[in-house]
């Protein structure tokens, strides 16, 4: 089973500054990984797709990247609404499909 | 618009079954996979299965020995059977809708409101 850790646990900025989260396979994943966000008592959003591909609606500002064991989701010019749970979660080697423990966002 | 509308029981005793069912609604049914995910109360996203609308089926292996998940794509819905649940199973379940190809991951795109389950004697 490939595990997804997640760093930082808990990432606290000021709106308008960049967050930077990473996500890190315990083996290659190829560039199968998807990026989710979840506020308090929503079901999961997609945000990236292929690691690099933003879903359909998610704004500019949220961006993917990386291949193989690193990857990482950026937000520029964090908004108020953006401060939520980040998951990463991979499809390379499945069953099962696994998540990483999550990144909270939080404001500072 | 997909939008998947989910329902099922919320209050099981220990032992007894889960049963959860997700209907697709606004879209097609073939050509994508239907998964199931749970979250325990302030963790994190556990995978649980998945199926697609011939019936092929993946599961969890953690789960596996308990879990069954069939369709009716007469109704376009799929269902969940998780058995002889404990307190370690109580979560929030979601149903979700999965692309994927042999090239390509397109994420769970649309997701179920998520239903509470409580396990407790």
């Amino acid at each position: 089973e490939i595990v997804l850790t997640q760093s930082p646990a808990t990432l606290s900025l000021f709106p308008g500054e960049r967050a930077t989260l990473s996500c890190r396979a315990s083996q290659s994943v190829s560039s199968y990984l998807a990026w989710y966000q979840q506020k308090p008592g929503q079901a999961p959003r997609l945000l990236i797709y292929d690691a690099s591909n933003r879903a359909t609606g998610v704004p500019a500002r949220f961006s993917g990247s990386g291949s193989g064991t690193d990857f990482t989701l950026t937000i520029d010019s964090l908004e108020p609404e953006d401060f939520a749970v980040y998951y990463c979660q991979q499809r390379s080697d499945w069953p099962p499909y696994t998540f990483g423990q999550g990144t909270k966002l939080e404001i500072k | 618009q997909v939008q998947l509308q989910q329902w099922g029981a919320g209050l099981l005793k220990p032992s007894e079954t889960l049963s959860l069912t997700c209907a697709v609604y606004g879209g097609s049914f073939s050509g994508y996979y239907w998964s199931w995910i749970r979250q325990p109360p302030g963790k994190g996203l556990e995978w649980i299965g998945e199926i697609n609308h011939s019936g092929t089926t993946n599961y969890n292996p953690s789960l596996k020995s308990r879990v069954t998940i069939s369709v009716d794509t007469s109704k376009n819905q799929f269902s969940l059977k998780l058995s002889s649940v404990t307190a370690a199973d109580t979560a929030v379940y979601y149903c979700a809708r999965l692309i994927t190809d042999t090239a390509n991951y397109y994420g769970m795109d649309v997701w179920g409101q998520g239903t509470t389950v409580t396990v407790s004697s």
